[in-house]
């Protein structure tokens, strides 16, 4: 069946560290691929998407590749902030009626 | 203007009742979702509707009973709490029902005593 896998959290980095969460997922064919943030409190917001290999989603400084070959979708961003902390989860969808499946979540934690 | 909004936010009720929580959207999308994050943070579906239409539903006990009214509103109601449904749940919707993203509303918690 389809499925994500995530890294572990919890990620502790310093302010304009470099961030790497790693993605993968198993699909049958050729699902599109997210990443959510989930702020303290707050509910799900869609930080990037990529719909077909190769494509790139960015946005806020953050990015994150399809790479069919190695079934990953990284994410990274250059220099985090403060603000960054949050849950970051990946998550995939397929024609299975629209629904996501999501990866267990990250959480980031950033210092000043 | 709130894009998929979900009330009441936070929900405290004993074992044994029945309460409802209700989901509005104004994107005009097609398909509605329930979702149930628990206190890992994991996420799962419960149900998806596509213009009123069960599409999903994922081995939900039947005390869970969603119910739309129109392709705008999708409410969970849920009979005789257990202490195991505490969890966040979350309201979603997306333009189709395949390979798009959907918009989260903020989200209740429940919490079961």
């Amino acid at each position: 069946g389809n499925s994500v896998t995530q890294m572990e959290g919890p990620v502790t980095l310093s302010e304009e560290a470099f961030l790497t969460i790693n993605c993968t997922y198993t699909a049958t064919g050729y699902p599109s691929l997210f990443w959510y943030v989930q702020y303290p409190g707050e509910g799900l917001q869609l930080l990037l998407k990529a719909t077909k290999a190769d494509d790139k989603g960015s946005n806020k400084g953050f990015e994150a590749t399809y790479r069919k070959e190695t079934t990953s979708f990284h994410l990274e961003k250059g220099s985090v902030q403060v603000s960054d902390s949050a849950v970051y989860f990946c998550a995939l969808v397929y024609n299975q009626g629209g629904k996501l499946i999501f990866g267990q979540g990250t959480e980031l934690s950033v210092k000043p | 203007d709130t894009a998929v909004s979900q009330t009441p936010k936070y929900l405290v009720t004993q074992m044994g009742n029945d309460k409802s929580i209700k989901c509005e959207q104004n994107l005009g999308h097609d398909t509605m979702y329930w979702y149930k994050q628990d206190s890992k943070k994991f996420l799962k579906i419960m149900f998806s509707y596509n213009n009123k239409e069960l599409i999903i539903n994922e081995t939900v006990p039947n005390r869970f009973s969603p119910k739309s009214p129109d392709k705008a509103h999708l409410n969970l109601h849920i009979n005789s709490l257990e202490l195991g449904d505490s969890a966040v749940y979350f309201c979603a919707s997306s333009p189709q029902h395949s390979n798009t993203e959907a918009f989260f509303g903020q989200g209740t918690r429940l919490t079961v005593v």
